[in-house]
């Protein structure tokens, strides 16, 4: 079955550093990859999309990566931010008719002052 | 706007109970879902709705069911809770198939 493998160990950077997290999948092609944000408590919240034909997508200071050869999906946050602490749930996107979304477990990061 | 909207947020039944659990969305999406979330597992699909009318089964549909009679409401009903169903769910709404999902603030359920 389709899965997305996420770093379970949490990233702890200091302030100010750029934090990179990993997705990768294996047997299949998303057609696109999404990323959400978790706080504790909360629901998930969108960030960004980024399409298998897409090699990059930005939005201030967030980036996105989709590399189909190495079948993985790099995240970075750049200057990151105390309030950048949270879980990071990367999720893709089968093109089955009606899309079927794959969620990985999320990555938990933690800036420091 | 309020976006998606979850009632209740905690909750604990008896095993056997049923309830229902409450979604609604303001945004006039077409697209509605409800996914649980397990400890150490990515979020899992349930049920969906893609306008209303219209619902069909997820991943994890069974123990589960909906109706979607209008465009903002999506309920879920638990008809006879297991423990198996303890979880925290989440609602979530989408304009269209490739956009990114609104979720709700979730309901932590807990069956004992």
């Amino acid at each position: 079955s389709q899965k997305i493998e996420q770093n379970s160990e949490a990233l702890n950077i200091q302030e100010g550093k750029t934090a990179t997290l990993t997705c990768n999948y294996t047997n299949y092609s998303p057609a696109y990859l999404q990323w959400y944000r978790q706080d504790p408590g909360r629901g998930p919240v969108f960030l960004l999309l980024i399409r298998e034909n897409e090699k990059e997508k930005r939005k201030e200071r967030l980036k996105v990566t989709f590399d189909t050869t190495l079948k993985q999906s790099l995240f970075h946050i750049t200057a990151s931010q105390p309030a950048d602490s949270a879980t990071y749930l990367c999720v893709a996107a089968m093109n089955t008719g009606f899309q079927k979304l794959v969620f990985g477990t999320g990555t938990r990061l933690l800036v420091s002052p | 706007n309020a976006g998606v909207t979850q009632t209740p947020k905690f909750r604990i039944l008896k095993i056997g109970q049923s309830m229902t659990l409450q979604c609604a969305q303001d945004m006039n999406h077409n697209y509605m879902y409800w996914y649980r979330q397990d400890p150490g597992m990515g979020l899992k699909l349930i049920y969906y709705s893609v306008g209303a009318g219209i619902t069909d089964k997820g991943e994890v549909p069974n123990g589960y069911n909906v109706s979607r009679s209008t465009t903002e409401d999506f309920p879920l009903r638990l008809e006879l809770a297991a423990p198996s169903q303890t979880s925290v769910y989440f609602c979530a709404s989408s304009y269209g198939v490739e956009e990114g999902y609104t979720f709700g603030s979730g309901t932590r359920l807990t069956v004992v």
